[in-house]
């Protein structure tokens, strides 16, 4: 138990749904991560949220809504996605995203199967 | 590409044996920290070192930094069949609020 969970663990989508991934934190970090993880290739940096406010979105596609209501919550909204969206999705938290000490260790959960049909 | 990459692949080794997995990266970076991932399971924070670091040990793990280089390492000594897992490096950088980007990874399998 790594104090961040993640639900659900599998999802299996059509083309034409609409869906969302939920993330909480139990640690009182306040920043949080989406990060999708596809075979073979680097985990990529998704979004980040710093105390609820969207501090990056790496060009991701308007089909991935994140929403971040609080600190400790953080969901990802699925639509029209494509079968090369399937994926594994993790989200992490830490302290925070600035510099120094602050500048540390992710916590991540463990990770959302998603698979568009 | 900020990413840091990993050498090599994929590594198998027997039980006993030493592990050594190598990361590069491109930018100046505040800190490299390696992670460990179980097959289909979340990331596991293993050790940080920081850039003005250049040598840090927990337990069986020994990370090495060469800023010069933007090189670091991971070792693991006396391995252990649980150890078998991928292992991630991963940057942090400064883009007015700290990125941290991770690499493809080492597939490490111990063989007992």
């Amino acid at each position: 138990e790594t104090g961040v969970t993640q639900t659900p663990r599998h999802l299996v989508m059509g083309m034409t749904n609409k869906k969302s991934l939920k993330c909480e934190q139990h640690l009182g970090h306040n920043a949080m991560y989406w990060y999708k993880q596809s075979a073979k290739k680097p985990l990529e940096l998704m979004f980040v949220y710093n105390f609820k406010e969207q501090t990056e979105n790496n060009s991701v596609p308007s089909r991935f809504s994140p929403e971040c209501p609080n600190s400790s919550h953080l969901f990802l909204h699925l639509h029209t996605l494509q079968p090369e969206d399937s994926a594994l999705y993790l989200c992490a938290s830490s302290q925070g995203t600035g510099t120094g000490e602050l500048a540390g260790e992710l916590f991540f959960g463990e990770g959302s199967r998603l698979t568009v049909l | 590409s900020q990413q840091g990459e990993e050498d090599p692949q994929a590594l198998s080794i027997q039980e006993g044996e030493n592990a050594t997995m190598n990361c590069s990266y491109k930018t100046s970076i505040n800190n490299l920290q390696w992670y460990r991932q179980n097959s289909g399971r979340g990331l596991v924070h293993l050790i940080l070192i920081r850039s003005n670091e250049r040598e840090k040990h927990s337990g069986r793990l020994r990370v090495t930094l060469d800023t010069s280089k933007k090189s670091s390492s991971l070792l693991i000594t006396a391995s252990r069949a649980a150890d078998t897992a991928s292992y991630f490096c991963a940057t942090a950088y400064n883009t007015g609020g700290f990125k941290t980007i991770f690499g493809a990874g080492t597939r490490l399998f111990v063989k007992a």
